[in-house]
């Protein structure tokens, strides 16, 4: 069964570096997306992504994060400058439509933890 | 805005049935999702509504009356590995796509 794959499953950082968080959607999906979940909160949407542009995006989605699209297979989230608060378990979702019966295929998940 | 509401933590035994409630208030509404999350995992999805009435899958049942802003999962034969979080989103058109928008979750406990 395709599954989305997240790597890595743990990243720890300083605060103040860049980390990028890299998934590989299922092959025929066309939407992604990124969200986050602080430690015992509830799951946050931070931005979708289609045909090579962001479609939407939360007012967590600032300045200091961006996504990319590097080739046909992986899709990045980049931290430029983390923040303690940046500290959460971040998932990456792909699925075939963004209307109606959207349902959205989870990965595992990175867990960051900013020092 | 949106605003979804659900217990945070229910306990039920095994073998019985338990129903988690959601209540929300949203414009656009398009559908409304619950999601199964155990500590430390990826929510994975478990059922979708967007018409009224009661959406029978397995021992996993969801019911969504649109008019009154409600939703409830029902689990029956409760087992063990049913304890996680359970998980209602409510997907509604915003800035033209439909992106999901979660709850707290609720903690369910089984025990024996």
């Amino acid at each position: 069964e395709p599954e989305v794959t997240q790597t890595p499953s743990h990243q720890v950082t300083q605060m103040g570096q860049e980390v990028i968080l890299r998934c590989v959607p299922i092959s025929n999906h066309l939407y992604f997306y990124w969200y986050r979940q602080i430690l015992g909160q509830k799951v946050e949407f931070l931005v979708s992504f289609y045909n090579n542009e962001i479609s939407e995006k939360s007012e967590i989605f600032d300045d200091q994060f961006s996504v990319e699209r590097p080739d046909g297979s992986n899709f990045t989230l980049k931290i430029r400058s983390t923040k303690l608060e940046d500290s959460a378990m971040y998932f990456c979702a792909s699925s075939a439509t963004d209307i109606g019966y959207n349902e959205q295929f989870f990965g595992p998940g990175t867990r960051l933890t900013v020092l | 805005g949106q605003n979804i509401d659900q217990p945070t933590e229910m306990t039920a035994t095994e073998g019985a049935i338990v129903q988690i409630n959601c209540t929300y208030q949203t414009s656009g509404f398009n559908g409304l999702f619950w999601y199964q999350q155990h500590a430390g995992e990826a929510p994975t999805f478990l059922s979708y509504n967007v018409l009224d009435g009661l959406e029978e899958k397995g021992r996993f049942s969801s019911f969504l009356s649109r008019s009154k802003g409600y939703s409830y999962l029902l689990l029956k034969e409760l087992q063990m590995k049913d304890s996680a979080s359970y998980l209602c989103a409510v997907s509604s058109a915003s800035g033209g796509s439909y992106i999901p928008t979660f709850g707290r979750g609720t903690s369910l406990i089984v025990h024996p």
